[in-house]
């Protein structure tokens, strides 16, 4: 079964709004990456943040991280044309393999 | 980051036939991965491929079907073989970066596969 399930499955919102994306996992991990994809091609690494930190920024992106919820948010501000693509969470365990497990990820649609 | 390349980069055959995939990583990785992706669906992990070894395979998944190669620490193959129109996916290569505390995963622009 999927490790990450993510919602919503689409969202669609104006361009120049925030734009909110949920992930959540069901086993302890060491870390947790975001990816963006656009129309079918290679997946692009957003951002990693590691089971002991909270939040982290990289420009318009922040990633929050609740390991008691087992759940984490991806908050696009000021959204973009551009911005419109498939969202993935990617859950990563040290213990045992090393393999990512994906989720089902958020379709997002930015509307100019 | 590491800096991925794939080929082909889409190709469209005929069932029964083979495919390989190459992936080229323009510097040495600890861990290269291969990934299928369905229309429509989420990223599921084939293999994990072992420099110098027999790659390690998830559930559902046999060498067979998708042998894998890894000669070095840059460069691996994947190769579906006997190919059905269930098999048309992307297949992306991934890695992981040069030293084994880097856990970040990079991927490469995907092979897009349609089996007529």
């Amino acid at each position: 079964s999927q490790q990450g399930e993510e919602d919503p499955q689409a969202l669609s919102i104006q361009e120049g709004e925030n734009a909110t994306m949920n992930c959540s996992y069901k086993t302890s991990i060491n870390n947790l990456q975001w990816y963006r994809q656009n129309s079918g091609r290679g997946l692009v690494h957003l951002i990693l943040i590691r089971s002991n930190e909270r939040e982290k920024h990289s420009g318009r992106l922040r990633v929050t991280l609740d390991t008691s919820k087992k759940s984490s948010s991806l908050l696009i501000t000021a959204s973009r044309a551009a911005d419109t693509a498939s969202y993935f969470c990617a859950t990563g365990r040290r213990i045992g393999n090393e393999k990512l497990t994906f989720g089902t990820g958020t379709r997002l649609t930015i509307i100019p | 980051s590491a800096v991925i390349s794939q080929k082909p980069s889409r190709d469209i055959c005929q069932r029964g036939t083979s495919l390989t995939i190459q992936c080229q990583v323009d510097s040495q990785v600890t861990m290269m991965f291969w990934y299928r992706q369905q229309p429509g669906q989420s990223l599921t992990l084939i293999a994990t491929a072992n420099q110098g070894s027999e790659a390690t395979y998830e559930s559902g998944f046999v060498i067979d079907k998708f042998p894998i190669s890894r000669p070095n620490l840059t460069f691996s193959t994947l190769t579906v073989s006997n190919m059905s129109p269930e098999d048309s996916s992307i297949y992306l290569c991934s890695v992981r970066g040069a030293h084994r505390e880097d856990d970040e995963q990079f991927f490469g622009p995907g092979t897009r596969l349609t089996v007529l």
